[in-house]
């Protein structure tokens, strides 16, 4: 039973280089989430979606591009990296707006920009 | 502007005492408290959760207070495990569309044998 899954696991970049972060869940869910961790900061929301075909803002989306084609993928761009996005990446999805759904994490992309 | 905060970096217990983990929050348009756990190169995982309108959840060892008065909640942990040992975050659903949450910066728990 897979859940999230986020590809790659790790990935080292130069300044100025671009990647695409690729998550994809199994659960057939309809909404689904792009996190950074840094140290003392928790999680923070950077875009989401509440379907395929749709992207929105979160908390901090600046120098990021999200996509939705598919209804299981969710991909996060970096279009020119710089070294502030060096953090780790969780991806998490839901099954809708509902009080009892919980979001379901990925185990992360430790993304390092040099 | 920290909207949820959890005030203690760390915490060590020794097994088989109580871990009370402790957070704070400011909107008071939060309808919905959840908390995760999360074990090292590993996503959170969801532990237990409160609505806004309840004052404790429980679910086996684990056990969610809120104080909406006092805008704290706490989680505890009876008896701790060492497989306990975990980073723990707090994290509050807003009433947006979205079903987003906002999340607080977490609380490493060590539980010692």
């Amino acid at each position: 039973n897979a859940g999230v899954t986020q590809t790659p696991k790790f990935r080292v970049l130069k300044t100025g280089q671009s990647m695409t972060l690729l998550c994809a869940q199994d659960m057939n869910h309809e909404y689904m989430y792009w996190y950074r961790q840094d140290p003392g900061m928790g999680l923070r929301l950077i875009h989401y979606s509440v379907g395929e075909g749709t992207t929105a803002k979160g908390e901090v989306p600046d120098g990021y591009n999200v996509s939705r084609l598919k209804k299981q993928n969710f991909l996060l761009g970096l279009e020119s990296a710089a070294p502030s996005q060096t953090s780790v990446y969780f991806c998490a999805s839901s099954r809708g707006q509902g009080v009892r759904e919980p979001q379901h994490f990925g185990d992360g992309t430790r993304l390092s920009i040099l | 502007d920290q909207q949820v905060k959890q005030n203690s970096p760390s915490l060590s217990v020794q097994e088989g005492r109580i871990s009370i983990l402790n957070c704070d929050y400011t909107n008071s348009m939060f309808d919905y408290f959840l908390w995760y756990k999360k074990y090292p190169a590993e996503g959170p995982t969801f532990l237990i959760s409160i609505s806004s309108i309840k004052d404790k959840n429980e679910d086996g060892r684990f056990t969610v207070f809120l104080n909406k008065s006092a805008k704290h909640l706490s989680l505890h942990i009876v008896p701790s495990q060492p497989g306990d040992s975990a980073v723990y975050f707090c994290a509050a659903r807003t009433m947006e569309y979205g079903n987003k949450l906002v999340f607080g910066a977490g609380t490493i728990l060590r539980v010692k044998s």
